[in-house]
């Protein structure tokens, strides 16, 4: 079953933060973070394993509460370039392989 | 240059006319996947395989098959493609099943 994203889509203006957040029924092993520019192929950003680690670079960070199934993505003063669609993606087995990917978060930042 | 390259990038066909989607990377990746992009259902994965020869279902691999000769080739198989499955298509690849996808260009395919 699909992983739960909100919100479905949010518009920002240059500098604000947002906060996209990834919602599984099931308990998760792994989630991976990806963004997808418009016409393009999704791109990497993070994966966080369970054990409740905080992960990130810079102005985006993850964290991935096991407990409550959770994950949540963090843009921090965000830029013209974090346009584009977000996606969360879950494991629920430590064998890897299948990977469940959320509907997706367009976000869309404004000058 | 490191890459994935799936072939064609557009296809119209019709319906129940055999088609392959193939898929390469040279990037000596044991893991390679399919996925699926749909307007609001996001991606979803169809088939993925851990090494040659070891294949396994995804979320959505009815209609579809594939196959894993070699580590570098994972073609996707419509061996009679539906109008249901008109979508963009993604394959990827990764080193480890829990790395870094490295995503093709996508194909654009639409069945009639």
């Amino acid at each position: 079953q699909q992983p739960v994203q909100s919100p479905q889509a949010v518009i920002l203006r240059e500098g604000e933060d947002a906060v996209i957040n990834c919602s599984s029924s099931k308990a998760l092993y792994s989630v991976h973070w990806y963004r997808q520019k418009h016409g393009e192929a999704p791109v990497f950003l993070m994966i966080l394993l369970k054990g409740g680690e905080q992960k990130g670079h810079e102005k985006i960070s993850a964290s991935f509460n096991e407990k409550k199934q959770q994950s949540s993505l963090y843009l921090t003063a965000s830029q013209l370039s974090y346009s584009g669609t977000y996606f969360c993606g879950t494991e629920e087995s430590n064998q890897g392989g299948k990977l469940i990917f959320g509907q997706g978060t367009e976000l869309s930042v404004k000058p | 240059e490191a890459q994935v390259t799936q072939n064609p990038r557009y296809l119209i066909t019709v319906t129940g006319k055999k088609l392959t989607v193939t898929c390469s990377q040279n990037m000596n990746h044991e893991y390679m996947s399919w996925y699926r992009q749909d307007p609001g259902l996001g991606l979803r994965q169809i088939y993925y395989s851990m090494n040659v020869e070891v294949t396994d279902k995804g979320d959505v691999p009815e209609g579809y098959k594939v196959s894993r000769k070699e580590k570098r080739n994972f073609p996707l198989i419509l061996e009679s493609p539906s109008p249901n499955q008109t979508s963009l298509y993604f394959c990827a690849s990764s080193t480890l099943p829990r790395g870094e996808l490295f995503f093709g260009e996508g194909s654009r395919l639409t069945v009639l």
